[in-house]
């Protein structure tokens, strides 16, 4: 079994619609949680970061952090077709840095106009 | 300010060719990693760097080899190259590499590499 573990999707949405993207871990010692956009053929970015339980707003994206059920969500409302990418969730352990990070495979989301 | 370039974006080797891959970043970054990105199979660590002359393995470490001169350069080296290495490889540089704390990495647009 995986550590991390995200849908693959693909996932197809109209415009305007709120997208829940979710991923789920094994790892209990997890505390840092992120969430990377890909667009085709780019490299990922780093769209949000959280550290432990809770919410976290920016703009039309909120990540999301439930540590007892070991799932976080990333929510994206009135969505776009710019927002069409590979999302790919991330998350480490204290202690561990950069070289600890484990990788979810990501979720490709197309926003239909 | 480029960010993290590499090159080349495309490359096609026979088994048991050797290349090398070239990163580079103009942030003045620290930490420096290679990643090889597969279908399902997520982002998976080659090597990293916390600074010139400092290198140290990730998790798929074998047939690659690394070394950090300057700050700004991180190449990648395969030494034989196989099938199994046909992937898309990502560099990626961030500002610090602090035990214990994550921070925010700045990635490549990537090499596509096919091996036949």
């Amino acid at each position: 079994q995986k550590e991390v573990e995200q849908d693959p999707g693909p996932l197809s949405v109209p415009e305007g619609a709120i997208v829940s993207l979710n991923c789920t871990y094994s790892n209990s010692a997890f505390q840092y949680f992120m969430w990377y956009r890909q667009y085709s053929r780019k490299g990922p970015e780093l769209l949000m970061y959280t550290y432990s339980s809770g919410n976290k707003e920016d703009g039309r994206f909120t990540a999301q952090v439930d540590k007892s059920s070991k799932y976080i969500s990333l929510f994206i409302r009135d969505s776009q077709p710019s927002d069409s990418a590979t999302y790919l969730c991330a998350m480490s352990q204290p202690g561990s840095g950069n070289e600890k990070l484990t990788f979810g495979t990501g979720t490709r989301l197309t926003i239909i106009p | 300010n480029a960010g993290v370039t590499q090159t080349p974006k495309f490359q096609v080797l026979k088994t048991g060719q050797s290349m090398t891959l070239q990163c580079a970043q103009d942030m003045n970054h620290e930490y420096m990693s290679w990643y090889r990105q597969d279908p399902g199979m997520g982002l998976r660590l080659i090597h990293y760097s916390v600074g010139a002359g400092i290198t140290d393995q990730g998790e798929v470490p074998n047939g690659y080899n690394v070394s950090r001169s300057t700050t700004e350069d991180f190449p990648l080296r395969l030494l034989s190259a196989a099938p199994s290495q046909t992937s898309v490889y990502f560099c990626a540089s961030s500002y610090s590499m602090v035990a214990g704390a994550t921070d925010t990495q700045y990635f490549g647009p990537g090499t596509r590499l096919t091996v036949l």
